[in-house]
């Protein structure tokens, strides 16, 4: 069965680089009928996608974040990395990776368990 | 851009019936997925292209989708439904979107 895992610091300072990495499990990220991506959740709000990469590298973005998001793909590692720079407390959230399913319609499934980054100084 | 918009909160009393609204722009001509989430743990999907259901949830849970509203159906509400919902759709043009919904906390009294 396919499992995520997001790893990284749980505290990152204000105007800094959030990094975040999703290790891919049971399955390969090389599918070709997936796509990898990343949503967050502020505390007690709403989910926001930020975005997805193929294994290809091919990337899109949440136009909102779009300048300040880097996501990567490394398929020998198995894993796709997120990268959120020039940080702020208004980036405090609970980050998830999730499998995108590329089916003429996307959603999302399954999801990671979720990290918590912390923005404060 | 693409908005969503759910009731946040709604009551049901168990063994009723619990239908969560999803409002968009002609909704009805994009596809819809929806995600429970329970406190403290990441969503999981409860039904995908409108009304299909994911291997494991419940028959209890069907999807709907006409006009400017999709609807996700709780039949036999059980304690355990108790959660956070959400609806999501794809916007497939060039910048590959996903748009969720603003979230329904459903509680069973």
């Amino acid at each position: 069965q396919l499992q995520l895992q997001e790893s990284g610091p749980g505290l990152v300072k204000p105007s800094e680089t959030l990094s975040l990495t999703c290790t891919v499990s049971g399955g390969s990220i090389r599918s070709g009928t997936y796509y990898w991506g990343w949503i967050r959740q502020p505390p007690g709000k709403g989910l926001e996608w930020i975005g997805s990469i193929y294994y290809s590298g091919r990337t899109y973005y949440n136009p909102s974040l779009k300048s300040r998001v880097t996501i990567s793909v490394d398929t020998s590692k198995n894993h796709f990395s997120l990268k959120l720079t020039s940080v702020t407390a208004a980036d405090t959230a609970i980050f998830y990776c999730a499998r995108i399913i590329a089916a003429g319609t996307n959603w999302f499934d399954p999801w990671g368990q979720g990290a918590l980054v912390t923005v404060s100084s | 851009s693409y908005v969503l918009t759910q009731p946040p909160s709604m009551s049901v009393a168990p063994g009723k019936t619990a239908r969560i609204t999803c409002g968009g722009n002609n909704i009805g001509s994009k596809i819809v997925h929806w995600y429970q989430q329970k406190p403290g743990q990441a969503p999981i999907l409860v039904s995908y292209g409108d009304s299909d259901r994911p291997s494991g949830i419940p028959e209890r849970f069907s999807g709907s989708n006409s006009g400017n509203t999709a609807t996700l159906t709780i039949s036999r509400v059980e304690a355990g439904d108790e959660a956070d919902y959400f609806c999501q759709v794809w916007d497939n043009t060039g910048d590959h979107l996903y748009v969720f919904g603003t979230g329904t906390r459903v509680a069973v009294l």
